[in-house]
């Protein structure tokens, strides 16, 4: 069965402070990676897409990276803003005989305070 | 640009009815996705359509149907609604068929409430 699984749960962290979440993946064949950001009671937003030959991609203060041997990746967030507090997820594609499947997990829930 | 907008934000019906939520994507966007979000099984994908023709297809009854038009707005119907399909309807648009490469913009939702 195609899961995704992220970790922690939940965070909370210092404002200006680094922090690393988590995301492994058991989608095969791969297609793509994709890291959200979702605000409390808004649609997700795109923070980073990436495909089986990319292993690191940056979008400003967000990092995120991928090892596609140990189906890992993993959202940096650089010098942490109040305004990063929200749910971050992470989505695998797959394609399958054709059909792409999409699988999301559950999320990891970060408040960064002041 | 406007962004993706989903009418009407809050919905409240009852066991038994039907509904439709309307989605209207980016202009110049030809796919549109849509994407249930609940508490405790966290986003799903629904169905994605492109160029009016549904191209892929996510694990749902049939009670779930939607269309496109030719204008690329996109319309989810729900039948015989159950207290289990209260959620956070999400529609996400994009200029190319959504998964692939493409980055998707999403809307704020329709919150749907089954009484």
């Amino acid at each position: 069965k195609n899961q995704v699984e992220q970790s922690p749960q939940s965070l909370i962290i210092l404002e200006g402070k680094n922090c690393t979440l988590q995301c492994n993946y058991t989608v095969s064949p791969f297609s793509n990676l994709r890291w959200y950001k979702q605000d409390t009671g808004r649609g997700p937003v795109s923070l980073t897409i990436m495909t089986f030959s990319e292993n690191t991609k940056s979008n400003g203060r967000y990092t995120a990276t991928l090892d596609a041997d140990t189906k890992q990746s993993s959202l940096h967030i650089t010098a942490s803003q109040l305004s990063d507090s929200a749910s971050y997820i992470c989505v695998v594609t797959n394609d399958s005989g054709g059909y792409q499947k999409v699988t999301f997990g559950t999320g990891t829930k970060l408040q960064v305070i002041p | 640009k406007a962004g993706v907008t989903q009418t009407p934000r809050y919905l409240i019906k009852t066991r038994g009815q039907q509904v439709t939520l309307s989605c209207s994507p980016i202009s110049g966007h030809r796919s549109v996705s849509w994407y249930q979000q609940t508490p405790g099984q966290g986003l799903q994908f629904l169905f994605e359509y492109f160029s009016e023709t549904q191209r892929n297809k996510g694990n749902f009854p049939g009670r779930f149907s939607g269309r496109q038009f030719s204008n690329s707005r996109s319309e989810m119907n729900v039948s015989t609604l159950e207290l289990g399909d209260s959620a956070l309807y999400l529609c996400a648009s994009s200029p190319g068929l959504a998964l692939s490469n493409q980055p998707q913009h999403f809307g704020d939702g329709t919150r749907l409430s089954i009484l």
